[in-house]
């Protein structure tokens, strides 16, 4: 079975900085794809960046950006000149390819930022 | 386009009595999953329904159950309820099933098990 695991359950950063959030995950199929997820203070889940696991490239999303590291299997989320906006908890996800497949989530990140 | 709803947003039980989630996907996204989420287990998968068929399911008992309608719009059953099933239980739309497409969240509906 495919597990998600993000070893770190909080991080903190100030307003302005970088900060980088760690995913590994564990499969034995070589095509799936990556997904990090923002989740809000009592508010909706939204999609933040994805990756397929076939592109060597690593995503990017305005301050957002991945480190893909498919051997080593790991998916890190670096956000760059934090906001206040991006204190949240963030879950790293996984999903096979296919119709009938289903999203993996890891225990999640809370982040805050000092302003 | 208006977003996922969901429907109740809160709930109060009591143990061994049964509850009906609803959620409305965005219109034109055929694809509805369900996920329960709580501080101990996290996000959890329930099911995914793909024009009014079941395409996967996760680990949960048979008290946990769903379905589809012909619009989109999907519920979610749990009966006997226990402790434990009080959570938060997120459904998500996606135009198709499977694959790089976004899926997008409801808000939730908070389930507070008595």
């Amino acid at each position: 079975a495919q597990t998600v695991t993000q070893s770190q359950p909080e991080m903190s950063v100030q307003e302005a900085e970088t900060v980088t959030l760690s995913c590994t995950y564990d499969t034995s199929e070589s095509d799936y794809y990556l997904f990090w997820y923002k989740q809000p203070p009592s508010r909706q889940m939204i999609l933040v960046i994805r990756q397929e696991a076939y592109k060597q490239q690593n995503a990017t999303e305005n301050r957002f950006s991945v480190n893909f590291q498919k051997a080593a299997k790991s998916f890190s989320l670096k956000i760059s000149d934090s906001q206040l906006g991006d204190a949240a908890m963030y879950f790293c996800a996984y999903r096979l390819t296919g119709a009938n497949s289903k999203l993996t989530f890891g225990k999640g990140i809370t982040l805050s930022v000092r302003p | 386009k208006a977003g996922v709803t969901q429907t109740p947003r809160y709930l109060i039980k009591t143990r061994g009595q049964q509850v009906t989630l609803s959620c409305s996907p965005i219109s034109g996204h055929r694809s509805v999953s369900w996920y329960q989420q709580t501080p101990g287990q996290g996000l959890q998968f329930l099911f995914e329904y793909f024009s009014e068929t079941q395409r996967n399911k996760g680990n949960f008992p048979g008290r946990f159950s769903g379905r589809q309608f012909s619009n989109s719009r999907s519920e979610m059953n749990v009966s006997t309820l226990e402790l434990g099933d009080s959570a938060l239980y997120l459904c998500a739309s996606s135009s198709v099933a499977g694959g790089l497409e976004t899926q997008y969240f409801g808000p939730g509906t908070r389930l507070l098990v008595l």
